[in-house]
């Protein structure tokens, strides 16, 4: 049962342009969203989160927005540079317990 | 600030073999977890900790895998006997308190396994 789910395995964007990675969940209960990036051979590096009383959230390049009613939230970066390449996980939790994760999402940003 | 520790970072066995892996969290961090990522796969919590306690163990295969945390700070995670469907990197992380907002959770750079 997938709770947190990523349906692009990759997403490949021109440095410069915008990214958009997307996550879904099903489960109500989750009110606290996570995104994760993942370097080869590193531990996965927490970007950005947001709570469930907000729709949006911005740190520098990165923004993540929250639509409760359609159980989705999305990650933007804005430009997107060649060392974004990464692995982005999204992640959801129900009151600060058993933080699930998806699949994962491989970004390419070409030169 | 340090982050999260852990060793051995690689480590191959053969199938039926034992093999343990060590954490050190966050200093002060209360609570910690095991995570397994199988390759492709997002991580999956195997067992958390708050303190020396167990909150959650469900999805921790007991047959096989076991953890401790003395003291509370330091953890172990083992695996005896392993299988070949063990392979996998096996994440340790750490968060303090919760707060108004939720909790975001720190990981280690990951213990890599590989039964043969």
């Amino acid at each position: 049962d997938q709770q947190v789910k990523q349906n692009s395995p990759s997403l490949s964007v021109q440095e410069g342009r915008i990214s958009i990675l997307n996550c879904d969940y099903t489960n109500s209960m989750f009110d606290y969203f996570l995104w994760y990036k993942k370097y080869p051979a590193e531990g996965p590096t927490f970007l950005i989160s947001i709570s469930s009383i907000k729709d949006k959230n911005e740190d520098g390049r990165f923004t993540v927005f929250l639509n409760k009613s359609a159980k989705h939230l999305s990650l933007h970066i804005v430009p997107s540079q060649p060392g974004d390449s990464a692995v982005y996980f999204c992640a959801a939790s129900p009151g600060g317990f058993k933080t699930i994760f998806g699949a994962g999402t491989r970004l390419f940003v070409k030169a | 600030e340090a982050g999260v520790a852990q060793s051995p970072r690689y480590k191959i066995i053969e199938k039926r073999q034992s093999v343990a892996f060590w954490c050190n969290p966050i200093s002060g961090h209360a609570t910690l977890y095991w995570y397994q990522q199988i390759l492709g796969q997002g991580p999956k919590l195997l067992i958390q900790f708050q303190n020396n306690g167990v909150v959650d163990d469900s999805q921790l295969p007991k047959d096989r895998f076991s953890a401790e945390r003395l003291k509370g700070v330091d953890s172990t995670l083992k695996i005896q006997p392993a299988k070949l469907e063990d392979s996998a990197v096996y994440l340790c992380a750490s968060s303090g308190q919760s707060t108004s907002s939720g909790n975001t959770i720190y990981f280690g750079e990951g213990s890599w396994l590989t039964v043969v």
